[in-house]
């Protein structure tokens, strides 16, 4: 089936201008998550998705990060102003949340969000 | 102290021989683990899950998880050039929704 799906792929954005990014999970699984990934580094936990409630934002680096999942399917990561630390790529990941795999979690393609 | 350690590496192997990537964790509570492989360029690809403590086998892959000693790793028999990626250990704290990962540790099978 469809794994998670990412758009845009690839996004430039000058200093100061807001983005949205977007995260299709992989139908029926109920958790989803998204982390930043900087050059060289392991995926950095920003927040947390069940179903439609958002569990855990401790991860959002500030409050210019926003995300939502209004229907508890697809996901908008939204950040405002964007700052040149904010360049890195964006990854989605979904897992059952529920049973055996509740964790697993099953990672889109990514977007690399750079900002000039 | 991070809550995941990983060394970077590089690690070198030659084409069939067995690749040893270790984890430590700094949580006594954590409950789940896993292991991805991320090839340059790519999102990270899950490979292993392991939530007790011994070994659990997949294929070439062997998961091992030592919780009095906070340790995982993961062993992958007749290496493969195809092998060659960075692999992610990553941790879950029970009952909690936020997921730690390692900075990755680079492997290189040598054909």
């Amino acid at each position: 089936g469809a794994g998670v799906s990412q758009s845009p792929r690839y996004k430039v954005a000058k200093r100061g201008q807001d983005v949205a990014l977007r995260c299709d999970p992989i139908s029926g699984h109920v958790s989803l998550f998204w982390y930043q990934q900087a050059l060289g580094q392991g995926p950095e936990f920003l927040t947390y998705f069940q179903n439609e409630a958002q569990l855990d934002k401790s991860g959002l680096p500030s409050d210019r990060f926003f995300a939502e999942r209004p229907e508890g399917s697809v996901s908008t990561l939204k950040i405002q102003r964007t700052q040149q630390e904010d360049s890195a790529v964006y990854l989605c990941a979904s897992s059952l949340g529920q049973g055996k795999g509740w964790y697993e979690q099953y990672f889109g393609p990514g977007t690399r969000l750079t900002v000039t | 102290q991070k809550e995941v350690e990983q060394n970077s590496g590089p690690l070198s192997v030659p084409e069939g021989a067995i690749a040893s990537l270790n984890c430590t964790y700094s949580d006594r509570v954590s409950q789940s683990f896993f292991w991805y492989r991320q090839y340059s360029g790519k999102s990270p690809e899950l490979i292993m899950s392991i939530y007790s403590n011994g070994d659990k086998e997949d294929g070439r892959f062997t998961a091992q998880l030592n919780k009095a000693s906070q340790y995982v790793s993961l062993l992958i028999r007749d290496s493969q050039p195809s092998d060659s990626a960075t692999y992610l250990c990553a941790v879950n704290i029970y009952a909690g929704n936020q997921f730690y990962f390692g900075t990755g540790t680079s492997l290189t099978v040598i054909p």
